[in-house]
């Protein structure tokens, strides 16, 4: 199986600060990458896929980057609707796995 | 929309099928899949199953794989999951995703408790 890991775990940051999560694939993944956003006590949502295409009616703070193994999401000026954890996924091959999360927090 | 029903607690063993109805989409188009999440644990794909077109083929996570089905009814705009055999670390909230790939859309989920 691929293995996803995400870092930070754990991301504390200020309100306007710009926020970069990365996520690291086990093996080339290409650029079949998403990334979800989950609100505490919600179902998550898709925000980017392959992996720099924003989903419609996501906000244009965020964006996603890279290819291969390595991927960055970015939000360019964090907002207090951010607060959430961050989950990236690949699609290139089965399983289709998830990282562990980053949790983006207020300093 | 995509609402699912029919968690609950069950005993280590048991069977559970949970559901899940969809609107404002042509169902019948679109491959479906079903996520996991343990209480406090990060996202687990279970399964997957294609449109028609594609013969309704299904693909499943190996910690699933010969206890979990997978099944659709394209006139009722319904996915099913059939969940046999079920362990106490298949405790989570299922969530009913639209897609087969990245996943476009999400139900609300449904709490599953194994337990005895």
């Amino acid at each position: 199986d691929i293995q996803m890991t995400q870092s930070p775990p754990t991301l504390s940051a200020s309100l306007g600060d710009r926020v970069t999560i990365t996520c690291r694939a086990s093996e080339s993944v290409i650029d079949w990458l998403a990334w979800y956003q989950q609100i505490p006590g919600a179902a998550p949502k898709v925000l980017i896929y392959k992996a720099s295409t924003l989903k419609p009616g996501v906000p244009s703070r965020f964006s996603g980057s890279g290819s291969g193994t390595e991927f960055t999401l970015t939000i360019s000026s964090l907002q207090p609707d951010d607060l959430a954890t961050y989950y990236c996924q690949q699609y290139n091959k089965y399983p289709w796995t998830f990282g562990q999360g980053t949790k983006v927090e207020l300093k | 929309h995509l609402g699912e029903s029919g968690g609950g607690l069950v005993r280590p063993g048991r069977s559970l099928r949970l559901s899940c109805t969809s609107s404002g989409f042509t169902f019948a188009d679109f491959p479906m899949s079903w996520v996991r999440q343990a209480p406090g644990k990060g996202l687990e794909w279970i399964g997957s199953i294609r449109t028609q077109f594609w013969r309704g083929t299904t693909q499943y996570a190996a910690s699933v794989r010969g206890r979990f089905t997978i099944s659709r009814d394209d006139s009722a705009g319904i996915v099913y999951l059939q969940m046999n055999s079920l362990k106490t670390e298949d405790t989570g909230i299922y969530y009913c995703t639209k897609g087969n790939e990245y996943f476009d859309f999400w139900g609300q989920g449904t709490l599953v408790t194994v337990s005895s």
